[in-house]
């Protein structure tokens, strides 16, 4: 089982509706999540990040962290072209970072 | 802004040459990071530093070293370069909570 597990995608969703995002991990001592965003031919960058259960909103993203079903998700209301790229779950436990394969998300005009 | 480059974007070597990718960051910041990033493999952890000359093997050490003289430069050494070693090969320093990323080093070894 891999320790961080994503949907590779790819995930195609209309222009102005919501994306969402999944990711599941194995660890269950793992104490922060995030999200990074990474763009063809560039580098991630991070979009969120979320340590206590439930949900984070920042602006049209939300994380949201559930610690007894070990899952993490990325929810983008209002998609934009722009939300089109490759994101990486991240999950930190113990000092080790460990990252997800990443979802590929299209969206479609 | 934290600004980590990268000294080459693409390289192309031959099987058993010795390759150096060099790393610098300008923030001050203690921890420094080799990834490599593969299709199918996401980010993988080569080796990291939290100190001036100070390093600890990642997830995937095998074929690999690493230089931390000085505490803004990180370098990452391949001994004898291998074709399954073509990859991207990203650096990334680090606060406590974000890893910040250089623009990345595609290698290929032929």
């Amino acid at each position: 089982q891999k320790e961080v597990e994503q949907n590779s995608g790819p995930l195609s969703v209309p222009e102005g509706a919501i994306a969402s995002l999944n990711c599941t991990y194995s660890d269950r001592g793992s104490q922060s999540f995030f999200w990074y965003r990474q763009y063809s031919g560039k580098s991630p960058e991070l979009i969120m990040f979320i340590y206590s259960n439930g949900d984070k909103e920042d602006g049209r993203f939300t994380a949201q962290l559930n610690k007894a079903s070990q899952y993490v998700s990325l929810l983008i209301r209002d998609s934009q072209p722009s939300d089109s790229a490759t994101y990486l779950c991240a999950v930190r436990g113990n000092e080790k970072l460990t990252f997800g394969t990443g979802t590929r998300l299209t969206i479609i005009p | 802004d934290v600004k980590v480059t990268q000294s080459s974007r693409y390289l192309v070597k031959r099987t058993g040459e010795k390759v150096f990718l060099e790393c610098v960051q300008d923030m001050d910041h203690e921890n420094m990071f080799w990834y490599r990033q593969d299709p199918g493999l996401g980010l993988r952890l080569i080796y990291f530093s939290y100190d001036v000359k100070m390093k600890e093997k990642g997830d995937i050490p095998e074929g690999y070293s690493v230089s931390r003289e000085k505490k803004e430069r990180f370098s990452l050494i391949l001994e004898s370069a291998s074709t399954n070693q073509t990859s991207m090969y990203l650096c990334a320093t680090s606060t406590s909570l974000e890893l910040f990323f250089g623009e990345g080093s595609r290698l290929t070894v032929l």
